[in-house]
C-alpha cells in the first residue's frame, strides 16, 4: 500500500463550486505539505502543517484552506473554485529526523480541472 | 530567498546518448539540502537523490550521476546512456534547513529519449 494517499485522483468542478482534497499517510510523519504543479511553472508550495495545531501559508495560498485533522491527514479546500485553479496538486510528508530528515515523500497527485 | 533554475525547458537526445541537465541555485544559507526528483508521464514524483551543502563528493548511481559544485552554486545531473523510459520531466529543488525545511523547485526540464 501506498504511504501517502490523495483522494480523489481526478476531480472536474465547475466555477464557484467548493471542493476538498484529501491527503492521508501512514509513515508516521509530523510534517506535511500541500503543492500545486502548473505547466512550466514547477511546484508551489501552498500550505504547510508540522503538526495538527501548526498551520502555516506557503507561497500561494489565496484561495485554498486546510485543515490538518490528525497527524495523519491533512485536507486542502477550495470554498469557491475558480478556473485558474486547475492543476495537479500534490500532498507530500517530511519527518524530522532519522535518515529520511528533510526529504518530503510526495503523494501521486489530484488532477483537478475547474470549468 | 531560495531560487532554482533550471534554465533548459526541454531537451531531446536519441537514444544511448548521454545527456546532463543544468540546476543552478541560489541561497543565502550556508547548510541546505539538494534534491532531484523524476516525473514520468504518469505524473507522480519519484524521488532521485539528496545531497547536503556539506558533501560535495560527486555521486554516481548506475546510468545516473551527480556534480554538485558549491563554487558555482550548480548541482547538475547527468544520465549516461539514455533509455527511452528515462522520458520524464526532471526537477532539481532546494531546501532550507531552517523551521519549515520547505522545498523550493526549480521549473523542471522535460527530457525525450528517442528511440
Amino acid at each position: 500500500d501506498a504511504d501517502v494517499t490523495q483522494t480523489p485522483r481526478n476531480r472536474i468542478t465547475k466555477t464557484g463550486k467548493r471542493i476538498m482534497l484529501e491527503c492521508s499517510q501512514t509513515k508516521g510523519h509530523d510534517r506535511m505539505y500541500w503543492y500545486r504543479q502548473d505547466p512550466g511553472l514547477g511546484l508551489r508550495l501552498i500550505y504547510y502543517s508540522f503538526d495538527v495545531k501548526d498551520i502555516n501559508k506557503g507561497e500561494i495560498s489565496d484561495g485554498y484552506s486546510v485543515s490538518r485533522q490528525a497527524q495523519a491527514k491533512f485536507s486542502l479546500s477550495l470554498e469557491s473554485a475558480i478556473p485558474n485553479q486547475t492543476a495537479l496538486y500534490f500532498c507530500a510528508t517530511s519527518d524530522i529526523a532519522g535518515s529520511s530528515y528533510n526529504e518530503q515523500f510526495f503523494g501521486p497527485g489530484t488532477r483537478l480541472t475547474v470549468l | 530567498a531560495q531560487k532554482v533554475t533550471q534554465a533548459q525547458t526541454e531537451i531531446s537526445v536519441v537514444e544511448k546518448e548521454d545527456v546532463t541537465l543544468d540546476c543552478v541555485y541560489e541561497t543565502r544559507d550556508t547548510t541546505y539540502y539538494l534534491f532531484w526528483y523524476k516525473q514520468p508521464p504518469s505524473g507522480e514524483l519519484v524521488f532521485l537523490i539528496r545531497r547536503n551543502s556539506f558533501d560535495e563528493q560527486n555521486e554516481i548511481s548506475g546510468r545516473y550521476s551527480w556534480n554538485f559544485q558549491k563554487s558555482t552554486s550548480s548541482f547538475n545531473f547527468t544520465i549516461t546512456a539514455s533509455q527511452v523510459v528515462d522520458s520524464a520531466v526532471y526537477f532539481c529543488a532546494l531546501s532550507d534547513l531552517g523551521g519549515a525545511n520547505n522545498l523550493f523547485f526549480g521549473t523542471g526540464t522535460r527530457l525525450t529519449v528517442i528511440p
